[in-house]
């Protein structure tokens, strides 16, 4: 069966950084893209990135265009999401989410997620 | 940046009863909508996609139609596992967008 187990959070402060993984397993890794979604505390979900398939191009909201960077090792089935210059708006969970298919943007499978906390 | 409108944000419903929940795009996503749940403490969870196509083992009981701007999900009858939050979701455009949500709560 699909897993996705997210890994690498926890509390940075400010400006600092961290990497999120996310294991995949039990699918074909390298022929669907893969996003992460995150969800502050008590409230609705935000798209972040999304890498496709074979890592050649890469997709971020705005809010963090330049400071996050998602990357793939298709030889690991492993999904990263290196975030640097965090900010407090940037605390919430972060899910690692795989793509239906080729194509088609929605999420069939979600990892439990992982917590991110920025604070001093 | 394509908003999603949900509404209401907060449906009181009785177990046995329909439920119907709109979601509104500021511009045309075609049928590029999604629809997922989320229970407290728990991943969201996709319910429909494509406007109107029930995911994989998706009770009968779940239905989406809508295209354009205009989506509806509908809950023809209100089991005690489908008091959650739901949330629509276009990939028509970037970046990729959610609503609010609605929360269906138990009257």
């Amino acid at each position: 069966q699909v897993q996705l187990v997210e890994s690498g959070g926890g509390v940075v402060q400010p400006g600092g950084s961290l990497r999120l993984s996310c294991a995949a397993s039990g699918f074909t890794f390298t022929t669907h893209g893969m996003h992460w979604v995150r969800q502050a505390p008590g409230k609705g979900l935000e798209w972040v990135a999304l890498i496709l398939y074979d890592g050649s191009n890469t997709y971020y909201t705005d809010s963090v265009k330049g400071r996050f960077t998602i990357s793939r090792d298709n030889s690991q089935n492993t999904l990263y999401l290196q975030m640097n210059s965090l900010r407090a708006e940037d605390s919430a969970v972060y899910y690692c989410a795989k793509d239906r298919l080729y194509g088609d943007l929605s999420f069939d499978y979600w990892g439990q997620g992982t917590l991110v906390t920025v604070s001093s | 940046e394509i908003v999603m409108t949900q509404s209401p944000a907060t449906l009181s419903v009785s177990p046995g009863e329909r439920a119907t929940l709109s979601c509104r795009a500021s511009q045309s996503v075609s049928t590029n909508l999604a629809w997922y749940q989320q229970k407290p403490g728990q991943a969201p969870r996709l319910l429909i996609y494509g406007a109107s196509t029930r995911a994989t083992g998706l009770p009968a009981r779940f239905s989406g139609s809508g295209s354009g701007t205009e989506f509806t999900l509908t809950i023809s009858s209100l089991q005690s596992e489908d008091f959650a939050i739901y949330y629509c979701q276009q990939y028509n455009n970037w970046p990729l967008t959610f609503g609010q949500g609605t929360k269906v709560e138990v009257k």
